[in-house]
């Protein structure tokens, strides 16, 4: 069976500080693509990456990095000189081929991330 | 590109009506739109998934005569929450995938509907 999971479900930091969001998923599938995505108050879920599994480069964009390590089945999110902006919350996703041959995602449960200033 | 809308953004009505939802992709076509559910705290649950011209894919323990799909063309599918309860208020979420993005997966998410049953 396919599983995400986010053991975190609440952080609060500080502003500035460096925050790193976990992500632990499970899956058979060889082929497979994982994401993030961050959820504002208001809901709309904001597209911040997405990895297949093949590609186990790391990446950074701007404060926003991702260290994705098949070995250990995780893809986790690392936010460096957190701002108040930041505060979210964030899902880890994993998309995985049902048996009906269509693919879907799986979401973890979330992290809230609160940014204090 | 890649926009979603949906509308409304929220509603509330009252016990025993049907409400709409739509959700459009704005600037590109979706082969596959998505339905999703969000209690307050919780994470996204996959309701349906839609292909345009065909039957909705439900989820296991989705009520298909209760949540109705319709995705009559590539960039509209609507979602009828049918003689809504109470227990039907929620956070219903769409995302659709784009046309040409077959192997990337992925989903392109609308700014959701709260709905709220009295």
């Amino acid at each position: 069976a396919q599983k995400v999971t986010q053991a975190q479900t609440e952080i609060s930091v500080v502003e500035k500080e460096d925050v790193t969001l976990d992500c632990v998923y499970e899956t058979r599938d060889t082929t497979y693509y994982l994401f993030w995505y961050k959820q504002p108050p208001s809901g709309e879920l904001v597209f911040l990456i997405r990895r297949n599994s093949f590609d186990e480069q790391n990446e950074i964009s701007g404060r926003y990095s991702w260290n994705f390590q098949k070995s250990t089945s995780s893809f986790n999110f690392t936010i460096t000189a957190s701002q108040v902006v930041d505060s979210a919350v964030y899902f880890c996703a994993l998309s995985g081929i049902t048996t009906s041959g269509t693919y879907k995602y799986i979401f973890g449960t979330g992290t809230r991330l609160k940014v204090l200033a | 590109g890649a926009v979603v809308s949906q509308h409304p953004s929220w509603v509330i009505c009252k016990s025993g009506t049907s409400v709409k939802i739509e959700c459009r992709s704005l600037d590109f076509q979706a082969t596959t739109m998505f339905w999703y559910r969000q209690f307050p705290k919780q994470s996204l649950m996959l309701m349906a998934t839609s292909n345009e011209g065909s039957k909705a894919t439900y989820e296991q323990g989705v009520e298909k005569d209760k949540f109705l799909i319709n995705h009559a063309s590539l960039t509209l599918s609507t979602l009828t929450v049918t003689s809504a309860h109470p227990e039907d208020s929620s956070f219903y979420i769409c995302s659709a995938e784009r046309q040409g993005d077959l192997y990337t997966d992925t989903q392109y998410f609308g700014p959701g509907t709260r709905l709220t049953v009295l």
